[in-house]
């Protein structure tokens, strides 16, 4: 079946411009979550959603970055005004069910580029 | 999270069993060891889990030791596309650990 699809999946933006990266999970999945992957580091954690409810977003680096999931399907990560530093690759993830053994199924990712 | 600790690279010739060892001494009785692949410009895979006993699956095998201080994933035949970034994760069943905590993993080159 289909998998977690990402997009874009590059995106160029000028510094201070507001980007936003969609993410549509698997057909069913209750659980998303969102990373951030700078380039050669492993995946860091930015927020998770239970359905439409997002119960922690303890991850997200400052109140320029904003994620909704308002039907418990696709969901938006939104970056405002843009800076250097925010260039990574965006990930996103479902899970089917809360579980600490439930597999997480990544999308390719959309990679950011603030010039 | 309790912190894994994994070699930075590793290499391997074609159609031979790689092992990849993981470090995780500060693990608790309730943490699961997961393992993750990145293959390039994709994002992470799930690779394999387990608690106490060894695991296989048809993607590879996982070796836990007695003391659970320490794993070591088994791939029985590498290909080149087992080339990949490969995490070893610690995942504690408590309340509140929904997400993943990776590491840098190890790099697996496979040599034709």
């Amino acid at each position: 079946g289909a998998g977690v699809s990402q997009s874009p999946r590059y995106k160029v933006a000028k510094r201070g411009q507001d980007v936003a990266l969609r993410c549509d999970p698997i057909s069913g999945h209750v659980s998303l979550f969102w990373y951030q992957q700078a380039l050669g580091q492993g995946p860091e954690f930015l927020t998770y959603f239970q359905n439409e409810a997002q119960l922690d977003k303890s991850g997200l680096p400052s109140d320029r970055f904003f994620a909704e999931r308002p039907e418990g399907s696709v969901s938006t990560l939104k970056i405002q005004r843009t800076q250097q530093e925010d260039s990574a690759v965006y990930l996103c993830a479902s899970r089917l069910r809360w579980g600490f053994t439930d597999t997480q199924y990544f999308g390719p990712g959309t990679r950011l580029t603030v010039l | 999270d309790a912190k894994t600790t994994q070699p930075n690279s590793m290499e391997s010739n074609e159609e031979e069993p790689v092992h990849l060892p993981c470090n995780h001494s500060t693990i608790s009785g309730t943490d699961y060891i997961h393992w993750y692949r990145q293959l390039p410009s994709q994002g992470p895979e799930y690779v394999i889990h387990g608690l106490t006993s060894n695991v296989n699956n048809r993607m590879a095998s996982l070796a836990i030791a007695e003391d659970r201080k320490s794993s070591t994933l088994i791939l029985h035949r590498a290909t080149l596309r087992d080339a990949a970034v490969y995490y070893c994760i610690l995942r504690d069943t408590g309340a509140g650990s929904y997400q993943l905590t990776f590491g840098k993993g190890t790099k697996l080159s496979v040599i034709p």
